[in-house]
C-alpha cells in the first residue's frame, strides 16, 4: 500500500535552534516528493520540489534531502523563527497526472517558542 | 487579486441540505483539485479535473457532485449533507504536467449539525 509516513508528530524548539523533519514513504513507482508549509486557519504553500535524481534542494532557511534508495526525506529547518511554528506535510507523487497520484503525509505540527 | 479563492470561508449547515463551496483561480491553470483535511488524516482528493467539462473522482468522492463549465470555476456541491462531511475543504489548481507545484485556496470549513 502506498503510504507516507513522517515524525515526529509533534516539536516544540527554542527560537534560533535548528531542527530536522523526518519523511518514510512506500509509494512506488516514485515521480517526486515536496515539502508544504501549513500555517494554521490556510492552504498548503509549497516549500520544495525534488525528483528522483536530486537528493538536496533549499529553499532559504529550508533545506530538503531525498534518499530513493532508503525512500526517505528530511526538512531540516535552521535558525529557527516564530514564523516557522506550522504543520509540514511530506508529499508524494506517483505515476498519476498533474498530481492526480499526490500521497499525503498526517504532517509534523512544529512549534517555535521564544 | 490574482491567485485561487474559496467561499464561504466558513459553513454552518444541518444534515440533509445541500452546500455548495466555491472555488476559483485567475491563473487559467488547466487542472482543478478538491481535498479534505481531517484530524488524523492527511489531505485526501475528493475530485479532480483536467480541463472545462473534464472531472475525475479521486480517493473519497461519495455524496460530492462537482461540475466545471469554465476553466476558473470548480464548485463542489454536497447533495445532502451528512456529519462526516464536517472538515476542511481545500480546492488547488496547477499547469498542466506531474511535475508541477500544486496551488492550495485558503479552505472552507464546514460544519454539519
Amino acid at each position: 500500500k502506498n503510504q507516507v509516513e513522517q515524525s515526529p508528530q509533534s516539536l516544540i524548539i527554542l527560537e534560533g535552534k535548528n531542527c530536522t523533519l523526518q519523511c518514510n514513504y512506500t509509494v512506488s513507482p516514485f515521480s517526486n516528493l515536496r515539502w508544504y508549509k501549513q500555517d494554521t486557519g490556510r492552504g498548503p504553500v509549497s516549500l520544495t520540489i525534488m525528483t528522483f535524481s536530486e537528493n538536496t534542494k533549499s529553499n532559504g532557511r529550508y533545506t530538503a534531502t531525498l534518499d530513493a534508495d532508503t525512500k526517505q526525506s528530511s526538512l531540516h529547518i535552521t535558525a529557527s523563527q516564530l514564523s516557522d511554528s506550522a504543520s509540514y506535510i511530506c508529499v508524494v507523487s506517483g505515476p498519476g497526472q498533474a498530481g492526480t497520484a499526490l500521497i499525503f503525509g498526517k504532517g509534523t505540527t512544529l512549534s517555535v517558542s521564544s | 487579486d490574482a491567485g485561487i479563492t474559496q467561499s464561504p470561508r466558513y459553513k454552518i449547515t444541518e444534515t440533509g441540505r445541500q452546500v455548495t463551496l466555491m472555488c476559483h483561480q485567475t491563473w487559467s491553470h488547466s487542472y482543478m483539485f478538491w481535498y479534505r483535511q481531517d484530524l488524523g488524516h492527511g489531505l485526501r482528493l475528493i475530485y479532480y479535473s483536467a480541463a472545462a467539462d473534464i472531472t475525475d473522482k479521486g480517493e473519497v468522492p461519495d455524496g460530492y457532485v462537482v461540475s466545471r463549465s469554465k476553466t476558473e470555476n470548480f464548485p463542489l456541491t454536497l447533495e445532502s449533507a451528512t456529519r462526516s462531511q464536517t472538515s476542511v475543504y481545500f480546492c488547488a489548481s496547477t499547469p498542466s504536467g506531474g511535475y508541477n507545484e500544486q496551488f492550495f485556496g485558503p479552505g472552507t470549513r464546514l460544519t454539519v449539525l
